[in-house]
């Protein structure tokens, strides 16, 4: 059974400074990998996707898959305190099967 | 753009008694739909896959006759908590999908079980 694990448990970074969220999982069949993110009283909303192996960057957001390592990542440059939340790694392993393993969260706190 | 409402936002209900909540998808076709329940820790908890034209899936520990799934077109799905009790206590969020692999997530229908 898919598991996927989070570090570090919560991260503060200074606002401007650079945040590393990590992800491990361990179902080498995974395709789908997401990033979400969540503000308190708020639903998980999508921040980014990766599906191949390499940097996938989006603005501010970097992701990095490496399959092989079972190993995805999400780096926020230049965070702001807006950027202060729950991220979470979503896991699926294909199409016709959006069947997401969630994990336990790294909770992001960006201080002015 | 695409957007997921999911309603009550919260519910207090007594122990024994059931919640019934909504999840409505809005701008695209909910081709599937992933409940979840996210505990008071945050963590979360896969409680079935419904997918149009398919039986719905319950994940180990969650079953039809507890967590009764309803999803009779593509803009609609409904979940009902039956005997809720403390452990069913928790945000329960409904992820809708259009094919693409991205879950649109409601804001979620929090349990309170008293």
């Amino acid at each position: 059974q898919q598991k996927v694990q989070q570090s570090p448990e919560s991260l503060i970074v200074p606002e401007g400074g650079m945040a590393s969220l990590n992800c491990t999982f361990s179902d080498r069949n995974s395709q789908y990998f997401w990033w979400y993110r969540q503000h308190s009283g708020e639903g998980p909303k999508a921040l980014m996707s990766i599906f191949s192996n390499g940097d996938k960057k989006e603005g501010r957001f970097t992701a990095h898959l490496n399959k092989a390592s079972l190993y995805v990542s999400l780096h926020i440059k230049d965070s702001q305190p807006s950027d202060s939340a729950l991220y979470f790694c979503a896991v699926s392993k294909g199409t016709g099967n959006y069947k997401y393993v969630f994990g336990a969260g790294t909770r992001l706190k960006v201080i002015a | 753009g695409a957007l997921v409402y999911q309603y009550p936002r919260r519910t207090i209900c007594k122990s024994g008694t059931s919640m019934r909540m909504e999840c409505q998808a809005v701008g695209f076709q909910a081709t599937s739909v992933a409940w979840y329940r996210q505990s008071p820790q945050k963590t979360f908890e896969l409680i079935a896959l419904s997918t149009v034209n398919s039986a719905i899936k319950y994940e180990q520990n969650f079953t039809q006759e507890k967590f009764p799934i309803s999803h009779p077109n593509l803009s609609f799905s409904s979940m009902t908590v039956l005997n809720a009790y403390l452990e069913d206590r928790g945000l329960y969020l409904c992820g809708a999908n259009h094919g693409t692999g991205q879950l649109y997530f409601g804001e979620g229908s929090k349990l309170t079980v008293l």
